[in-house]
């Protein structure tokens, strides 16, 4: 069975400041990673996507995310934060053969000091 | 496009009454899946359906029913609710032949349950 953890439940960084949030995951292939960001009163939208590839990857907002096999992690950074970053982060895992589903972590809440 | 959509956006229910959350895509997905989302847990998954005609059980189905009679039409539906099913719920949609699992969030419907 596929799951996810994600460490941190919440995080506060300074505006201006660097962020990695925290992903961990078990899956018995190659999994399928999402990084998902959901603003308050929102519905999710999807920030980056592993499939296979270049381990780096660079999504939407100035995010990117490393995924790195054997730690089982698929971490999300961020050079410098901006306030309107502040929001809940989910990471997923997924795989083709198992009808699309994902699984998702229980999300880690970002605020951004001034 | 409008994407997903979700009728109604609030909803505040009796114990024992029923009713039915409606989720529509114009993206002509084959697949669609409703989330419940709680504090602290994430997102769990209610149904879901790989095409017109067809539904499946997800993570947490108990209480619920749902329908696919149209390809853009997911229905969740309640039949008599209780307070332990106020949360927020999310349809979703994703064509993994050419999207690879990524997911298309609609906004959410905030249901009560008192």
């Amino acid at each position: 069975a596929q799951s996810v953890t994600q460490p941190d439940i919440h995080i506060t960084v300074s505006e201006g400041a660097s962020l990695e949030l925290r992903c961990n995951y078990s899956y018995g292939a190659t999994p399928y990673l999402f990084w998902y960001v959901q603003s308050p009163g929102q519905g999710l939208q999807l920030l980056l996507k592993y499939f296979s590839g270049d381990t780096l990857v660079q999504g939407i907002k100035g995010f990117e995310a490393e995924f790195k096999r054997s730690q089982s992690s698929f971490n999300l950074r961020k050079p410098s934060v901006h306030w309107s970053d502040a929001a809940e982060y989910f990471c997923a895992v997924g795989a083709r053969t198992n009808a699309g589903k994902s699984t998702f972590g229980d999300g880690t809440t970002l605020t951004v000091k001034p | 496009n409008a994407g997903v959509t979700q009728t109604p956006k609030f909803r505040v229910l009796k114990t024992g009454q029923s009713m039915t959350l409606l989720c529509a895509q114009d993206m002509n997905h084959e697949y669609m899946y409703w989330y419940r989302q709680d504090p602290g847990m994430g997102l769990r998954l209610i149904h879901y359906s790989v095409g017109e005609g067809t539904t499946a059980k997800g993570e947490v189905p108990d209480g619920y029913n749902v329908s696919r009679l149209k390809k853009q039409n997911f229905l969740l539906g309640l039949e008599s609710a209780a307070p332990s099913q106020t949360s927020v719920y999310f349809c979703a949609s994703s064509d993994p032949p050419s999207a690879a699992d990524e997911q298309y969030f609609g906004p959410g419907t905030r249901l009560t349950v008192t």
